[in-house]
């Protein structure tokens, strides 16, 4: 089945202890983003990458990396996460072959205590 | 700066109306609206894209238009059933580059 997979799906933890979010395609997808999602602002973009080490910052990267080694995953790292990225990340893919149509994953609701 | 705006932020229609939802964006010079849909606890599924060299597109009971020179789109939801509550969010990229900028969504509910 054709799915983006994000792990975990709920993550708790504190201040300055990095972390990594996992983000996993199976289409052979050429585009990966990363959004976050906060009540009141809707979704926004924090990075996006078009091919394999190719990446770019979206509206909001501070205190966020990625890395894209294999075409398949993007993780998105937080090296010393803080409680103002306490919010609901996506990760989501697309062909790029002129049908753009993003696919979603579930979604990794975190909390930074 | 490249805005994308959705109003009303909440809608509440009865079973079987035929209802629009609107999603405004302050440059006109886009590459492509897309239209999703988000149910509670879950992502975002993508309904309709729609080109810049496009003016609609429909999937079944969906119909989505788009006007660049009045920098809006709409999607139209013909004889709504209680199954289309959701957050519909659209989404307006700029050029074949990477950035996607989203509005912040309209949230349908359709009472039985």
């Amino acid at each position: 089945e054709a799915r983006v997979t994000q792990n975990p799906r709920y993550l708790i933890t504190v201040t300055g202890k990095k972390l990594t979010v996992t983000c996993s395609q199976n289409m052979n997808h050429e585009y990966m983003s990363w959004y976050r999602q906060d009540p009141g602002l809707g979704l926004r973009q924090i990075y996006y990458s078009m091919n394999v080490e190719v990446t770019d910052k979206g509206d909001v990267p501070e205190g966020y990396k990625v890395s894209r080694k294999e075409k398949r995953n993007f993780p998105l790292i937080l090296e010393s996460p803080s409680p103002n990225q306490t919010s609901l990340y996506f990760c989501a893919s697309s062909p790029r072959t002129g049908n753009e149509k993003l696919f979603f994953g579930s979604g990794t609701q975190l909390s930074v205590l | 700066k490249q805005e994308v705006t959705q109003i009303p932020a909440a809608l509440s229609v009865p079973e079987g109306e035929n209802l629009v939802l609107n999603c405004s964006f302050t440059d006109s010079a886009i590459y492509n609206l897309q239209w999703f849909r988000q149910d509670p606890g879950k992502g975002l599924t993508s309904l309709l894209l729609i080109q810049s060299s496009q003016r609609e597109q429909t999937s079944g009971r969906l119909n989505a238009s788009l006007d660049k020179s009045s920098g809006r789109s709409t999607l139209y939801i013909a004889a709504s059933q209680p199954g289309d509550s959701a957050t519909y969010l659209c989404a307006v990229k700029y050029n074949q580059g990477g950035k996607l900028i989203f509005g912040q969504g309209t949230e349908l509910s359709v009472k039985p």
